[in-house]
Order: C-alpha cells, then structure tokens, then sequence
C-alpha cells in the first residue's frame, strides 16, 4: 500500500546547525503538508504547500513541494533547542487518501 | 482561531471501566476524525465523521465506539479496553472531506489501561 517515506529516520545535532529532511512517496500527492509533534501533545501544522516547485517559509523553516509531485523537503535553519522534536510530513494523494509520512525524529544538543 | 480542544489529558481505566474522550472545534470544519498513535510512530486513522455522519471506519474492533452529537463535538466511548489499546488518542479536524487540505489536531489523550 502506499507509504511515505522520510529521511533521514532521526538526526542527532548541535545546536546552530541547518537540518533538511526528507519525505518521498510513491505516488503523486496534490499537498504537501509538514507538521512537528512534541512528545505526548498533538501535531502540530508547520507548512503546507499546494503546487509542485512551491517553496514556502515560516520564520526559520523552509519546506519545498517536489517538482515530480512525488516528494517534499523541509529545511531548518540555524536550530534551537526547542525544534526538538518528531516531524511528519502528510497529505492527501490524487485519491483524497490522507497519509502520514514515517517521521524524523530531531534531537538538538546545545 | 485554529484549536482542537480534546479532554481529558491523561486517563487510565480498567479492562472492565467504561469511559469517554472528547473533542471540541468551533472553527466550522465539517469532518472530524479520530486517530491512535503508539510512541514514535506516524497517527492511524480510526474513524472519520463527514457532516455528522460516519464516512469512515478503519476497521477498528467494537469496544471503540465513536460518536458525532454534532458539528463541533465528537466522542470516543470506551469499553473492555485491552493493554494493547494504551496509546495517544487525536481529535483533528478539517474544513471538508473533499478534497482534504489540512488537518488541525488536538493535544490529545494519553490513555493508559491496566
């Protein structure tokens, strides 16, 4: 069945540091949607992105909409202590199916 | 206002209690769904209400039983839950059902049964 598969599965970095991540999917997906979950709480929606080649910032985060419609990429800038954290990106494909993302789980050391 | 109010925070019952979780949204979205999520993995959909009315069912086993009273609210009612079902219970909400465009979650439930 379908799946969404990001990457890298966790990352371990300094605080200050960029992170970019990845999520790809086998089939074509209309959006791109990216959300940050803290342990115990829910997802909360960070980015969504509607159309291929979209890219799209919210303050230090910049995610990108694949140009194959198969695939997105969000980016962090110069990380914090807070951006810890598991983050999933989601969507509906061509179907109207909504599907969550394998996840990446981000840790920041200061 | 984008909120998802979801009560209680924490619960633990028995394998023979019954309880209920609940959900809240005043945002005017028409379709509501309930997911479960285990530790460090993606949500799974359960149910999914469209205009009050059961659109969806993942195939979840009958001591799940949810409920749509109306437009703003949705209920899960509990009953002879099982270990296995101890996990994070999400309310979210979306405008409509088609096409889906975002999903907007709740805090959630951490249900623990013993």
């Amino acid at each position: 069945g379908q799946q969404l598969n990001q990457s890298p599965q966790s990352m371990f970095i300094q605080e200050g540091e960029d992170v970019s991540m990845n999520c790809t999917s086998s089939s074509i997906f209309n959006t791109w949607l990216w959300y940050k979950q803290d342990p115990g709480e829910g997802p909360v929606l960070l980015i969504a992105l509607y159309k291929a080649g979209e890219l799209t910032s919210n303050g230090r985060l910049t995610a990108q909409f694949g140009i194959t419609r198969k695939d997105s990429f969000l980016n962090i800038s110069a990380s914090i202590p807070s951006d810890v954290g598991i983050y999933f990106c989601a969507g509906p494909n061509t179907g109207n199916q909504f599907y969550f993302g394998t996840g990446t789980s981000l840790t920041v050391i200061p | 206002d984008t909120e998802v109010t979801q009560t209680p925070k924490h619960l633990v019952m028995g394998m023979t209690n019954k309880k209920s979780l609940k959900c809240e949204q005043h945002m005017g979205h028409r379709a509501m769904y309930w997911y479960k999520q285990k530790a460090k993995k993606p949500p799974e959909l359960m149910f999914v209400y469209s205009y009050e009315k059961l659109s969806i069912n993942e195939s979840v086993p009958s001591r799940f039983s949810p409920e749509c009273p109306n437009s703003s609210l949705l209920n899960l009612h509990l009953h002879a839950l099982q270990p296995e079902d101890s996990a994070l219970y999400l309310c979210a909400s979306s405008r409509d059902r088609g096409p889906v465009e975002k999903l907007f979650f709740g805090s959630g439930t951490q249900l623990s049964v013993l």
